[in-house]
């Protein structure tokens, strides 16, 4: 069944400082492949996906993900982080179809002034 | 204008009574979602409509019931509520069923079951 793994639960960085958030999925074919933010009491907003083409693909607020088929990894980063950046970060994959997302279970991002 | 908007935003009820959760999209499109995001942050499909059609049923239980009236409304229904049945349930709509995988979410109904 497709899965996807984020490893770490809870980072911190400082402020201007580079990110990386790690995204391991399990699918068998070419997957599609999501990141969503999560800010504190709000919704989810799509950040940026991957359907095929180009490995890296750019996103929204700065952010860009690399696709690495012999990782299985979809790794987000961010040159230098902003305050306001800190929020709930999920990769997702889509499933069988239909937009059905199967999610991590999210990185909570902390950014110290 | 909120483009996916929930009510309520916040419910506490008690074991075994019957609550809804309704949802509005503006945004015109043709897919709507149910989401339940536990307590660990875990967010997990419960269901999906397109067009007002059921495409999507996960494993839910069936006192879990949703009802499109129209495209742009997909409430959930719950009986008989259960402790564990507390969670943030999130409606979220996209343009429509193909695999583009941007869904617009709303800001969640947090549902706590004493």
């Amino acid at each position: 069944a497709q899965s996807v793994t984020q490893p770490d639960i809870h980072i911190t960085v400082s402020e201007g400082a580079s990110l990386e958030l790690r995204c391991n999925y399990s699918y068998g074919a070419t997957p599609y492949l999501f990141w969503y933010v999560q800010s504190p009491g709000q919704g989810l907003q799509l950040l940026l996906k991957y359907f095929s083409g180009d490995t890296l693909v750019q996103g929204i607020k700065g952010f860009e993900a690399e696709f690495k088929r012999s990782q299985s990894s979809f790794n987000l980063r961010k040159p230098s982080v902003h305050w306001s950046d800190a929020a709930e970060y999920f990769c997702a994959v889509e499933s069988g179809g239909y937009n059905k997302l199967i999610f991590g279970a999210g990185t909570r991002l902390a950014v110290h002034p | 204008d909120t483009a996916v908007s929930q009510t309520p935003k916040y419910l506490v009820t008690q074991m075994g009574n019957d609550k809804s959760i309704k949802c509005e999209q503006n945004l015109g499109h043709d897919t709507m979602y149910w989401y339940k995001q536990d307590s660990k942050k875990f967010l997990k499909i419960m269901f999906s409509y397109n067009n007002k059609e059921l495409i999507i049923n996960e494993t839910v239980p069936n006192r879990f019931s949703p009802k499109s009236p129209d495209k742009a409304h997909l409430n959930l229904h719950i009986n008989s509520l259960e402790l564990g049945d507390s969670a943030v349930y999130f409606c979220a709509s996209s343009q429509d069923s193909i695999n583009t995988g941007e869904l617009f979410f709303g800001e969640g109904s947090r549902l706590t079951v004493l």
